[in-house]
């Protein structure tokens, strides 16, 4: 079946270590998105992409950092830099053009945790 | 940014009709209404979509007048697994960098 993968569900990080989020679509969708979650507030945009090798900072990209190889996958690495990473994390992708609003089909995400 | 307006919470007995108002006053010519549901620890995931008038599938109705400065979802018969958050969207064929997903509309349903 077509959808989107994201790995791992969950994680645990040490203070100091930098980690990466896998999200792999099958959709031969455009454009792939990175979203953060805190608790009881809405999806906050962290990095998107619309074509390979090209990909654009969100509202919150300090700390973290993507790669966009391959048209099917978009890997959000977690740095030490990032402040307060905990968190729960959502990837998505979308169709670009025809007209509308493409769905916006996300994974089921994963959740961060820093020890 | 293109942002919506909506309640932050709503409590609804099981077997009601749910209408959940979305202001989005200054909407561009080009932009489409998505409205999605998620429940906790899951993605959200697409309910319905519109441009203008009325829209129906098998799980809501999307209603938004001619001056498109508003919009209602009616989910039928609310049941409990219909608790969840209910985000309104305003976009166009761009791509979703520049919708704000805010925190969403949070339907408590009472058994």
């Amino acid at each position: 079946d077509g959808g989107i993968t994201q790995s791992p569900k969950y994680l645990f990080r040490k203070e100091g270590q930098n980690v990466t989020l896998s999200c792999e679509q099958n959709l031969n969708h455009d454009a792939m998105y990175w979203y953060r979650q805190d608790p009881g507030q809405g999806l906050r945009l962290i990095y998107y992409s619309q074509i390979v090798n090209d990909f654009q900072k969100g509202d919150i990209a300090e700390g973290y950092s993507v790669s966009r190889e391959k048209k099917e996958s978009f890997p959000l690495t977690v740095t030490s830099a990032q402040k307060n990473p905990t968190a729960f994390y959502l990837c998505a992708s979308t169709v670009l053009g025809g007209g509308n609003t493409g769905e916006l089909f996300f994974g089921e995400g994963s959740r961060l945790t820093v020890l | 940014l293109a942002k919506t307006t909506q309640p932050i919470s709503m409590d609804s007995y099981e077997g009601q009709e749910v209408n959940i108002t979305c202001s989005h006053n200054n909407i561009a010519t080009n932009d489409y209404i998505t409205w999605y549901q998620q429940f906790p620890s899951q993605g959200p995931r697409f309910i319905i979509q519109g441009y203008k008038t009325k829209v129906t599938n098998e799980v809501a109705s999307l209603f938004i007048p001619a001056d498109r400065k508003s919009s209602t979802l009616s989910l039928p018969r609310v049941s409990l697994s219909d608790t969840a958050v209910y985000y309104c969207l305003r976009g166009n064929s761009g791509g979703y960098q520049k919708v704000t997903f805010g925190i969403g509309t949070k339907l408590q349903v009472i058994p």
